[in-house]
Order: C-alpha cells, then sequence, then structure tokens
C-alpha cells in the first residue's frame, strides 16, 4: 500500500535552518511528484511546493521560495524540505502529500516548532 | 493568486442531515477543485477531485459539483465520523491554494 512517512517532530531557534524527509513506499516512486503543505496550529492549510521526482523540476510558493528547498534523491525514495531563515510564525505541522495538483496520499505529518 | 472563500464557516447538523458545503473561487478554475476531510490531529484525506469525481475508497454518501467559480461538497446523510473540518483546493493555476475551511459539527 501507498505510504508516505515523514521524519520526527524538530525544535529549531529562530535564524537556524530544519530539513524533514518524506520517504515514499508502495508505488512507482517517479510517477509522482511530491508537494509540501504545511499547517500552523488552530489555521488552514498551506501549500509550499512541489518536486517532480522524474527529473527534480520545481515549483516554490512566492512568499517562501527565497528560503525553502525541496530536494529528491532516488535511490532511497525520499523527498526533503529544507526551511532555511527560520521564525516564529514557521512553527506548523509540515506534511509531505503525492502529487502535484491532487494530493491522494498524505504523510503523518512532522511538527517543527520555533522557539528561543 | 485564485483566492478560495468557504461557507458557512461553521456547519451545525445532526447525523442523518444533508450537508452542503460551499467553496468560490476569486476567478474562474474550470473544474480543478478538490475537497479533502481533516479529523483533529490527522493529515487531510482527499475526498473529490477535478470537481466531482470521487477518489478511490470514498463513500457514495459524499458527492461535488460546480464549474468556474461557484462549488458545493454534498454529503447525503450524514455519518458520525463525518463530522470534521473540510478544505477545498484549487490546481488551475499557480500557486495552488486551499480555502480557509468549513467546520462541520455535531448539533
Amino acid at each position: 500500500q501507498v505510504q508516505l512517512v515523514q521524519s520526527g517532530a524538530e525544535v529549531k531557534k529562530p535564524g537556524a535552518s530544519v530539513k524533514v524527509s518524506c520517504k515514499a513506499s508502495g508505488y512507482t516512486f517517479s510517477s509522482f511528484g511530491i508537494s509540501w503543505v504545511r499547517q500552523a496550529p488552530g489555521q488552514g492549510l498551506e501549500w509550499m511546493g512541489w518536486i517532480s521526482v522524474y527529473d527534480g523540476n520545481t515549483h516554490y510558493a512566492q512568499r517562501l521560495q527565497d528560503r525553502v528547498t525541496m530536494t529528491t534523491d532516488t535511490s532511497t525514495r525520499t523527498t526533503y524540505m529544507e526551511l532555511r531563515s527560520l521564525r516564529f510564525d514557521d512553527t506548523a505541522v509540515y506534511y509531505c502529500a503525492r502529487g502535484g495538483w491532487r494530493f491522494d496520499y498524505w504523510g503523518q505529518g512532522t511538527l517543527v516548532t520555533v522557539s528561543s | 493568486e485564485v483566492v478560495l472563500t468557504q461557507s458557512p464557516a461553521t456547519l451545525s447538523l445532526s447525523p442523518g442531515e444533508r450537508a452542503t458545503l460551499s467553496c468560490r473561487a476569486s476567478q474562474s478554475i474550470s473544474n480543478y477543485l478538490a475537497w479533502y476531510q481533516q479529523k483533529l490531529g490527522q493529515a487531510p484525506r482527499l475526498l473529490i477531485y477535478d470537481a466531482s469525481n470521487r477518489a478511490t475508497g470514498i463513500p457514495a454518501r459524499f458527492s461535488g459539483s460546480g464549474s468556474g467559480t461557484d462549488f458545493t461538497l454534498t454529503i447525503s446523510s450524514l455519518e458520525p465520523e463525518d463530522f470534521a473540518v473540510y478544505y477545498c483546493q484549487q490546481r488551475n493555476n499557480w500557486p495552488i491554494t486551499f480555502g480557509q475551511g468549513t467546520r462541520l459539527e455535531i448539533k
């Protein structure tokens, strides 16, 4: 069955970076892109960007594009999302999801807390 | 950026009743709209894609309709497990955007 398994919770200080991983299984990895969506506490869903697993092409949300990088390692079927220069309002649950336009499978979420 | 406005913000209904949730886009998005259900502490679940197609394993009581700027998610007869937050999402234009959500609560 399709599964996306994310790395564990992180606590970071303002200005630091965080790198969250998302390991896929149960499907042909190169056939689907991976998107990242985050959710601040008690808030709605915010799309962060997408990476093509096939060729590494990316598309980022404009408000994050200076601070976010998405990469993929086809040998380990793992996609990564790195967010730099963390701010307090980056505190959120970060989800990876399969697909570039509709998200049919989701990871379990990774809580990133930015705290001094 | 396409803004999606969901209404109502909160909907209070009883099990067995019919639920109608609305999503309005700030510009035409053809039929490129999806609906998700999210329960507390869980990841969202895809219900409907391209306005009216049920995702794999989604019960027939969930249906979607609409095109252009106005879309509706209907749950024909509410089950206890349907009480959750529902989000719409468009894929017609970058960036992908979500609505702010409708909370469906037990009356």
